[in-house]
């Protein structure tokens, strides 16, 4: 079973500062299946970021993927106050077929 | 617009039954993969099930497997997962959420609910 560790678990920045947010897999993924998800407080998660760079619809350029094998990374550019959230990121196993999670980094506001 | 909304949270007690249901609209149902996943009060997500659209291709972690059943009417637009045995670690909320359709493969979730409550409990 992969296993997902994202850093920092808490990450302080004000509006205007890059965020980095880090996520580690215990064995190399294909970037095709590593996304990121953004959730606020009492909603849905939401898909920012697919195949590891890919763009969700509706997202705004300051959300960017990188990385491959066992290291992926986001970084959001610019931080609006709306961007303020717990960060999951999440891949696929096919063998047998089970998704996981990371454990989540919560951006807040400085 | 896609929309799904999930019904049948609540209370139950410990080794009780509950039946989720997730109502979809916007968009092809039948087409598509449907999966649940559930979160602990305070905690992260986890993948709890999956179906294929035609039915078949269902696949559970291994935390509910044995006591959670899933399945779907494409008549009705409408995806159901079963909880017995119910256990207070099985406390979440529960979210419906979409994944591929049955042309494109891939591995990600665009589409959530807003998540139903469920608390096992005494």
């Amino acid at each position: 079973e992969i296993v997902l560790t994202q850093s920092p678990g808490t990450l302080s920045l004000s509006p205007g500062e890059r965020a980095t947010l880090s996520c580690r897999a215990s064995q190399s993924v294909p970037s095709n299946s590593l996304a990121w998800y953004q959730q606020k407080p009492g909603q849905a998660p939401r898909l920012l970021i697919y195949g590891a760079s890919s763009r969700a619809t509706g997202i705004p350029d300051r959300f960017s993927g990188s990385g491959s094998g066992t290291d992926f990374t986001l970084t959001i550019s610019r931080l609006e106050p709306e961007d303020f959230a717990v960060f999951y990121c999440q891949q696929y196993d096919q063998s047998p077929p089970m998704y996981t999670f990371g454990q989540g980094t919560n951006l807040e506001i400085k | 617009e896609v929309q799904l909304v999930e019904s049948g949270g609540g209370l139950v007690q410990p080794g009780g039954s509950l039946r989720l249901s997730c109502a979809a609209s916007g968009f092809t149902f039948s087409a598509y993969w449907m999966y649940w996943v559930r979160q602990a009060p305070g905690k992260g997500l986890v993948w709890v099930s999956r179906i294929k659209y035609d039915g078949s291709g269902i696949e559970y972690a291994d935390s509910v497997k044995g006591r959670f059943a899933i399945s779907r009417d494409n008549a009705k637009d409408t995806l159901y997962l079963q909880m017995n045995s119910l256990r207070a670690e099985d406390t979440a909320v529960y979210f419906c959420t979409r994944g591929p359709d049955s042309i494109t493969w891939h591995t990600y979730f665009d589409y959530w609910g807003q998540g139903i409550l469920v608390t096992v409990s005494s």
